[in-house]
């Protein structure tokens, strides 16, 4: 059983450019979570989805980020128009629906995203 | 608010224990984890508790966990090198929202 998977691992991209990261859950795992980390700092949680829904997205920004989680294929966080101040680790984590340990949630290796 | 707590810098010889501190603030969290995240790296999560626990025993590691306090530690035993890195105590709420701290970063001396 893979774990979360994310793609790209690192990305560069030029201010004004557009970040698309993705995000696979674990297979299952219908609940997905993005957490940025900027340099120096520790997590932030961004935002939560189950499939085709956002439940939570009190931690985005209100502007240029947006997140869906489609009824088929990963889970993508988009960043339009970047700049600097974006550089970060972005990590996405899945749970499962139900099961004896609902609130474990299992994390991806992380992109690293540079704004130059 | 929703807040969790650390000391952000821990410093102990080899062969030590480390111990870990960490402070939440949400009553109603349901489960207690400890991550670690090596340089360049993503997060792992080491060990986790729910709530109704009181102590979570792992090999080297051992969870206390003061609900009464709201009060959370990571113990490592004997620790080695290989163990620095940084720690982050979080905790998930009741809407299934995990709120991480800033991290503790543990550095062994040989």
């Amino acid at each position: 059983n893979a774990g979360v998977m994310q793609n790209p691992r690192h990305l560069v991209r030029r201010r004004g450019q557009e970040a698309r990261l993705r995000c696979s859950p674990m297979k299952g795992h219908s609940h997905v979570y993005w957490y940025r980390q900027l340099p120096e700092e520790g997590l932030k949680f961004m935002v939560y989805l189950q499939k085709e829904n956002i439940i939570d997205e009190s931690g985005m920004p209100k502007e240029r980020f947006s997140a869906e989680f489609p009824k088929e294929g990963p889970s993508i966080l988009r960043i339009q128009q970047v700049v600097r101040g974006d550089s970060a680790a972005y990590f996405c984590a899945s749970s499962a629906t139900s099961g004896g340990d609902r609130g474990r949630q299992y994390f991806g290796p992380g992109t690293r995203l540079t704004v130059t | 608010g929703e807040d969790v707590e650390q000391s952000l810098f821990l410093s102990v010889r080899e062969g030590d224990s480390s111990v870990i501190n960490c402070t939440y603030t949400d009553s109603s969290s349901t489960y207690l984890y400890w991550y670690k995240q090596e340089p360049g790296a993503g997060l792992q999560l080491l060990t986790y508790i729910f709530s109704n626990m009181d102590m979570k025993q792992d090999q080297r590691l051992t969870v206390l966990l003061n609900k009464k306090d709201k009060h959370l530690s990571l113990r490592i035993a004997d620790t080695q090198t290989g163990d620095s890195a940084i720690y982050f105590c979080a905790e998930k709420t009741s809407y299934d929202k995990v709120i991480f701290g800033p991290g503790t970063s543990l550095s062994v001396i040989p």
